[in-house]
């Protein structure tokens, strides 16, 4: 069954770095997502992306953070300048194609966790 | 967006049916009820959405009354591996983003 990797599975990280999450998608997926969760907290939505340019985004997602999708099959967070508070679960999602019709189902990763000391 | 209350914690043991019910009394009508799991230290994963009566697939039940005020999500003869936090999300599914809340911890024993 197809799935969607991300990498790293752990990343540590000095307050104040930039740190680059990097999510494969689904291969036939158009739609792909990034969510967090803080450690004990809820999953929280960042940022929705299509057809090359985000369709929507959080609160949480101020100018630290952009997403990127490089090349056909990568998908990436950049997070600028890394604070305490962005240590977090990293989800990626993606949404697509499941036969001929569009799917409302997002497929999650497994995860990076951030940790900023 | 429709809130939704559901347990903060049920106990099981292997073998039994789980039922785990979420109240949603404001949800629209375009709203579907999306059932997600999520174990320790991984992501969501989707188990079963429907939008009215009873929606079964290979791992779970769907029981959404008339008046769609509540839903049900059945785990039939759980396992241990089932142990995972259970979260219900009601809005336009998957095209919009989803919003989870602090969800349902089951916890299953031997």
């Amino acid at each position: 069954e197809p799935e969607v990797t991300q990498t790293p599975s752990h990343q540590v990280t000095q307050m104040g770095q930039e740190v680059i999450l990097r999510c494969v998608p689904i291969s036939n997926h158009l739609y792909f997502y990034w969510y967090r969760q803080i450690l004990g907290q809820k999953v929280e939505f960042l940022v929705s992306f299509y057809n090359n340019e985000i369709s929507e985004k959080s609160e949480i997602f101020d100018d630290q953070f952009s997403v990127e999708r490089p090349d056909g099959s990568n998908f990436t967070l950049k997070i600028r300048s890394t604070k305490l508070e962005d240590s977090a679960m990293y989800f990626c999602a993606s949404r697509g194609l499941d036969g001929l019709a569009v799917t409302d189902t997002q497929y999650f990763g497994p995860g990076t966790r951030l940790t900023v000391l | 967006l429709a809130k939704t209350t559901q347990p903060i914690s049920m106990d099981s043991y292997e073998g039994q049916e789980v039922n785990i019910t979420c109240s949603h009394n404001n949800i629209a009508t375009n709203d579907y009820i999306t059932w997600y799991q999520q174990f320790p230290s991984q992501g969501p994963r989707f188990i079963i959405q429907g939008y009215k009566t009873k929606v079964t697939n290979e791992v779970a039940s769907l029981f959404i009354p008339a008046d769609r005020k509540s839903s049900t999500l059945s785990l039939p003869r759980v396992s241990l591996s089932d142990t995972a936090v259970y979260y219900c999300l009601v809005g336009e599914g998957g095209y919009s983003t989803l919003t989870f809340g602090k969800g349902t911890m089951l916890l299953v024993s031997p």
